[in-house]
């Protein structure tokens, strides 16, 4: 079974960092690739980054760009994403998400994880 | 980038009765490799995660209750729920994922039960 966990969301003040973590388990880790998607409270949903399955390929929405890092452990089967310079507008639950197994899209997500809520503010 | 607009915003079926949602996207997601719409469909319920439900404009998810249908292609789409249960009320989002390397989402529909 596909299990997506996040960790390491909480309040912080803004220009501030965090680290989000996503560990994996029930499939392939290296096999695909792997996203984080967020949403705002009460909003709808927003891309923010993709890492192939290698770690080799990263990508970023303009929003987040030269902010926020996307990065992957092979051996311990976790996702990450690193946040500098946290913004107000940051604030969100942050979505981990799994490269579909029925296509060859990485940005088609066939399973999420629970989300770990992310506060920026003073 | 590809702007995707979803309506109505919000939507009101008595149950049993059909349920359209209608996602229009600002240029075509016609994947010209394969001849294919990359057009998805998910669903939101409260205090859980998105769940894929349609890829592909109409192909569904495993799992995935066949009430449920996707049509469409090019810029216009559509999500049918062909006879509304009590689970189904959710708040629904379209994405394309044909603009690599970066993906975008409707702002979602919320159906409720009349």
């Amino acid at each position: 079974e596909v299990q997506l966990l996040e960790s390491g969301g909480g309040l912080v003040q803004p220009g501030g960092s965090l680290r989000l973590s996503c560990a994996a388990s029930g499939f392939t880790f290296s096999n695909y690739a792997m996203s984080w998607v967020r949403q705002a409270p009460g909003k709808g949903l927003e891309w923010v980054s993709t890492i192939s399955g290698s770690g080799a390929t990263t990508s970023y929405a303009d929003s987040v760009k030269g902010r926020f890092t996307i990065s992957r452990d092979r051996s311990r089967k976790t996702l990450y994403l690193q946040m500098i310079f946290l913004r107000a507008e940051d604030t969100a639950v942050y979505y981990c998400a799994k490269e579909s197994a029925s296509t060859s899209s990485w940005y088609l997500f066939d399973f999420w994880g629970q989300g770990t809520l992310v506060t920026v503010s003073s | 980038d590809i702007v995707m607009t979803q309506s109505p915003d919000s939507l009101a079926v008595s149950l049993g009765e059909r349920a359209t949602i209608n996602c229009k996207s600002s240029q075509s997601v016609l994947n010209s490799s394969n001849n294919k719409n990359d057009l998805a469909w998910y669903q939101q319920k409260p205090g859980q995660p998105p769940k894929l439900l349609i890829y592909w404009a109409s192909t569904r998810e495993s799992g995935v209750p066949d009430r449920f249908s996707g049509s469409g292609s090019g810029t216009d789409f559509s999500l049918t729920i062909s006879s509304l249960q009590a689970e189904d009320v959710a708040v629904y989002y379209c994405q394309q994922y044909y603009t690599t390397p970066m993906c975008s989402f409707g702002q979602g529909t919320k159906l409720e039960i009349k």
